[in-house]
């Protein structure tokens, strides 16, 4: 199995809503990506998490909590969400640290109202 | 702030017609450096990924070559096909010691026409 998979598909929220984004890989990779890709922009990277830690934040803000309950799974919560977090996003793993090939997910669109 | 720039922005070729795009990136802090494909509707798909200078990779009709003194990888298409059809995109990887981190250039969007 050399997927990454993500549920939902597309997300549609309003700014008070709770939601969950999730992200699920059985390739026995140890380090698992969240990008955020906007419109005609690269993927960002917004967290890393190796070995179930959580490795790098880049200062996302706190209004998106990630969460890697174990090595296989990794969620991305929202909560309070703005329209300008509205984007694509995209969850990626790879085998370890090192020179390795990102094996990414098709994404979840996300929209907020 | 670290800087990933490709060219071109798109490219519109006949099927048959060879082409090739650049991507430029700090020659500082290099640990690595992806090549990825991404259709319309479908995830990003890893080509390459080249540490050495010098390097050169090839997978099919794609090859790929890595200056990185310079700072810079071309990616070639030999013979395009409509099926090469997608947005191409390159990522400087500077690893932290524990995490690799991926700063993705804007991509060149590659049309083949039949």
């Amino acid at each position: 199995d050399t997927e990454v998979t993500q549920t939902p598909k597309h997300l549609v929220m309003g700014m008070t809503n709770k939601k969950s984004l999730k992200c699920e890989q059985h390739m026995g990779h140890r380090a698992m990506y969240w990008y955020k890709q906007k419109a005609k922009k690269p993927p960002e990277l917004m967290f890393v998490y190796s070995y179930e830690k959580l490795s790098i934040n880049e200062s996302v803000p706190s209004r998106f909590s990630p969460e890697c309950p174990n090595s296989s799974l990794l969620n991305l919560h929202l909560h309070a969400l703005q329209p300008e977090d509205s984007a694509l996003y995209l969850c990626a793993s790879t085998l370890t640290s090192g020179a390795n090939e990102q094996f990414f997910g098709p994404g979840t669109r996300l929209t907020v109202l | 702030i670290l800087n990933v720039e490709q060219s071109p922005q798109s490219l519109h070729v006949q099927e048959g017609d060879s082409t090739n795009f650049t991507c430029s990136f700090p020659s500082s802090n290099f640990y690595a450096l992806h090549w990825y494909r991404w259709e319309t509707a479908k995830s990003p798909e890893a080509l390459f990924v080249m540490t050495l200078n010098g390097d050169e990779k090839k997978k099919g009709r794609i090859s790929a070559t890595l200056n990185t003194k310079e700072g810079y990888s071309y990616l070639y298409i030999k013979g395009s096909q409509p099926e090469d059809s997608a947005t191409y995109l390159c990522a400087f990887d500077s690893y932290g010691g524990a995490t690799n981190k991926l700063i993705f250039g804007t991509g060149t969007l590659l049309a083949v026409q039949p």
